[in-house]
C-alpha cells in the first residue's frame, strides 16, 4: 500500500554531533518527498524536499538522501543544536494534488 | 506576511456534539488541506480543497466534512463527536507544492 514510515521513534544525540533520521516508503510511484520539523505546540515546518530524479539535496546544515533502489530516504543534520530538538516527519505527496501522506515521526532530542 | 491562522486554538466538546474549525490560508494560496494528528495514528490526511472544490479526501467517516469559501478560507466540521476524535487538527495552505501549516486546533472530546 501507500505508506511512508520512519525506522526509529526516538533519537538522542549530543550537541555538535551529526544526526541521521531515516524513512522508508513503500510506493514505488512516489516522486516527491518532504521532510518536516514539528516543535512542541506548533504545526509542521518545511525543512527540505527532494524529487525522485535526484539522489541528494543539500540545504543549510541539512541534507536529504534518496535511495530509490531500496525505497529509503534520510535526513542528515550537521552539527546538531539544542534548537533542533523536535519531531521530524517524512512525507510523500499524494498522487493528485498537494495532499501529504506522513510517516509516524522521529523525536530528536539534543543534549548539551 | 501573515501565516496560516486556525481558530480556535483549543476546544472542549462533549460526545455527540458537533464542532466547526476554521482556517485562513496565506494570502494568495488557493489550496487548503486538513490533517488530524493523534499520538497513535500520527498525521493523517482528511481532505483538500482548491478553488472551493474538494480535490482529495482521506479515509475518514462521513462525520468529517469541510468546505472552502471564495476567499479560500476553509472550515471543517465534525458531527456526532466521539472520544476518539480528540486530536490536533492541522490546516495547511499551498500555492505550489510546499505546504505551510498553521498551529492547529486542539480538540478534546469528553
Amino acid at each position: 500500500g501507500e505508506s511512508v514510515g520512519l525506522h526509529l521513534p526516538t533519537l538522542s544525540v549530543q550537541e555538535g554531533d551529526n544526526s541521521i533520521i531515516n524513512c522508508a516508503y513503500s510506493n514505488s510511484a512516489s516522486d516527491y518527498f518532504i521532510w518536516y520539523k514539528q516543535e512542541s505546540g506548533k504545526g509542521p515546518q518545511f525543512i527540505i524536499d527532494i524529487r525522485s530524479n535526484m539522489d541528494k539535496r543539500q540545504g543549510q546544515r541539512v541534507t536529504v538522501l534518496l535511495n530509490k533502489t531500496v525505497k529509503h530516504l534520510s535526513l542528515q543534520i550537521a552539527a546538531t543544536q539544542p534548537g533542533d530538538s523536535a519531531v521530524y516527519f517524512c512525507a510523500d505527496h499524494h498522487r493528485a494534488g498537494t495532499a501529504l501522506i506522513f510517516g509516524k515521526g522521529t523525536t530528536l532530542s539534543v543534549s548539551s | 506576511k501573515a501565516g496560516v491562522t486556525q481558530t480556535p486554538r483549543y476546544l472542549i466538546k462533549t460526545r455527540g456534539q458537533q464542532v466547526t474549525l476554521s482556517c485562513s490560508p496565506i494570502s494568495g494560496h488557493r489550496s487548503v488541506s486538513w490533517y488530524q494528528q493523534t499520538p497513535g495514528q500520527g498525521l493523517q490526511f482528511l481532505f483538500e480543497y482548491f478553488s472551493e472544490t474538494q480535490r482529495n479526501k482521506g479515509n475518514f467517516p462521513g462525520r468529517f466534512s469541510g468546505r472552502q469559501f471564495s476567499n479560500s478560507r476553509s472550515e471543517m466540521n465534525v458531527s456526532t463527536l466521539e472520544l476518539g476524535d480528540s486530536a490536533l487538527y492541522l490546516c495547511a495552505s499551498s500555492l505550489g507544492q510546499e505546504a505551510f501549516f498553521g498551529q492547529g486546533t486542539r480538540l478534546t472530546v469528553v
